[in-house]
């Protein structure tokens, strides 16, 4: 069984740093990309950025929203993926799921969420 | 990127069909047939129900059906069910290799 499990997520100041951890179980996790999503508090989701497996470079893609200031990694060997936020805005407040992205490019499983609330 | 636009709510009655939108543009919906679209409950994590524009997860009832027209996706539930009230999102790959999603709908089941 495919399980996603968030951590990491908590209370944190505006300009501080978080990271996010993904574990995942029940597939081969080095064989896919993984993709974050966000939530802000009664709002719609958001694309946050992903990072491809390492049979296509490994390499990652963000939104604009968060470029420049959140990075998205993986060991493969740990089968975990992580998402380091720097430089914390309140708009950052929200629900921080993991997915995996199937080819091609949907993400056909989700973690249960990390919450992110970013205030002073 | 801009977000695909869908509308804020859709509702019906039990047994009825609705369709759902999802209206992007040439660099997104209407480039690729990577369009698919997410059920979510309150609380919960959501959950694939169409992916490649038109096909279902194994699992996902067959009331639900999706489609595209250049840069417009839709998603059509058929027969209604209380259980199928829920917010609902598209999302796109796009030219960029980045994704957008949609704003979300509110289904409500009347």
């Amino acid at each position: 069984e495919v399980q996603l499990v968030e951590s990491g997520g908590g209370l944190v100041q505006p300009g501080r740093s978080l990271r996010l951890s993904c574990t995942a179980s029940g597939f081969t996790f080095g064989d896919y990309a993984m993709s974050w999503v966000r939530q802000a508090p009664g709002k719609g989701l958001e694309w946050v950025g992903f990072i491809r497996s390492k049979a296509y470079g490994g390499t990652t893609e963000y939104a604009a929203s968060v470029k420049g200031r959140f990075t998205i990694s993986r060991d493969d060997s740990k089968s975990i993926a992580y998402l380091q936020m720097n430089s914390l805005k309140t708009e950052d407040t929200g629900v921080y799921y993991c997915t995996r992205e199937n080819y091609p490019y949907h993400f056909d499983y989700w973690g249960q969420g990390t919450l992110v609330t970013v205030s002073s | 990127q801009s977000a695909l636009t869908q509308p804020a709510s859709v509702s019906g009655s039990p047994g009825q069909s609705i369709t759902i939108s999802c209206t992007g543009t040439s660099s997104d919906v209407g480039a690729y047939n990577y369009v698919s679209w997410y059920q979510q409950h309150p609380g919960k994590a959501p959950k694939l129900m169409i992916y490649d524009v038109s096909h279902r997860p194994s699992g996902v009832s067959n009331r639900f059906s999706g489609s595209k027209s250049g840069n417009t996706a839709s998603l059509t539930i058929s027969w209604l069910q209380a259980e199928d009230e829920a917010d609902y999102y598209c999302t796109s790959y796009s030219t960029t290799s980045t994704r957008v999603f949609g704003g979300g709908t509110k289904v409500t089941v009347l």
